[in-house]
């Protein structure tokens, strides 16, 4: 079945420090790839997004690139902000066999510190 | 519009009781689902609906009942609590299924003793 394997956390760096967040993903076909975020004593948001190879979903300074070839999707921040201390989500989902159906990854808890 | 919204925000439960999980939205979306979030384990699907009178499971179905009447409402029941069910319950909707954005409600704390 589909899964989603993200870097282990906890994640703990400094204001202006540069983030990456590992995804890796395993989907036959081509899935539709997720970042959410949640925010202390909140639900998800969705922060970006990709439907295709080589797409480049971007927010907030945020992006993250569709790399079929490697089956990845890595969270990439030039300049974290203490106010992107936040657990992260890396997700997928793919039509077939009637399935509707959207897959997480255990998530990435990220601490930012002045 | 308010979104997607959840009630109770703290639920307290003896094994063995019964309760629903209320969730509305005011979006107009077919699609909403049900996920348990539990340490470590991210988020599990429950069971989701494409639209009203159609329901289907998730990862993790068992324990729990959904129906859907309407557009709007999408109640999640725990038909006789366990501890194993102890966890934050998160609604979403999404007006493209699951392959477009999901939109989250605040959750559901839920305690079984």
């Amino acid at each position: 079945g589909d899964s989603v394997t993200q870097m282990e956390g906890p994640v703990t760096l400094s204001e202006e420090a540069f983030l990456t967040i590992n995804c890796t993903y395993t989907a036959t076909g081509y899935p539709s790839l997720f970042w959410y975020v949640q925010y202390p004593g909140e639900g998800l948001q969705l922060l970006l997004k990709a439907t295709k190879a080589d797409d480049k979903g971007s927010n907030k300074g945020f992006e993250a690139t569709y790399r079929k070839e490697t089956t990845s999707f890595h969270l990439e921040k030039g300049s974290v902000q203490v106010s992107d201390s936040a657990v992260y989500f890396c997700a997928l989902s793919r039509a077939g066999a009637g399935s509707y159906q959207l897959t997480f990854g255990k998530g990435t808890k990220l601490s930012v510190i002045p | 519009n308010a979104g997607v919204t959840q009630t109770p925000k703290f639920q307290v439960l003896k094994t063995g009781q019964s309760m629903t999980l209320q969730c509305a939205q005011d979006m107009n979306h077919e699609y909403m689902s049900w996920y348990r979030q539990d340490p470590g384990m991210g988020l599990r699907l429950i069971h989701y609906s494409v639209g009203a009178g159609i329901t289907d499971q998730g990862e993790v179905p068992n324990g729990y009942n959904v129906s859907r009447s309407t557009t709007e409402d999408f109640p999640l029941r725990l038909l006789s609590a366990a501890p194993s069910q102890t966890s934050v319950y998160f609604c979403a909707s999404s007006g493209g299924g699951p392959f477009d954005e999901q939109f989250f409600g605040p959750g559901t704390r839920l305690t079984v003793l």
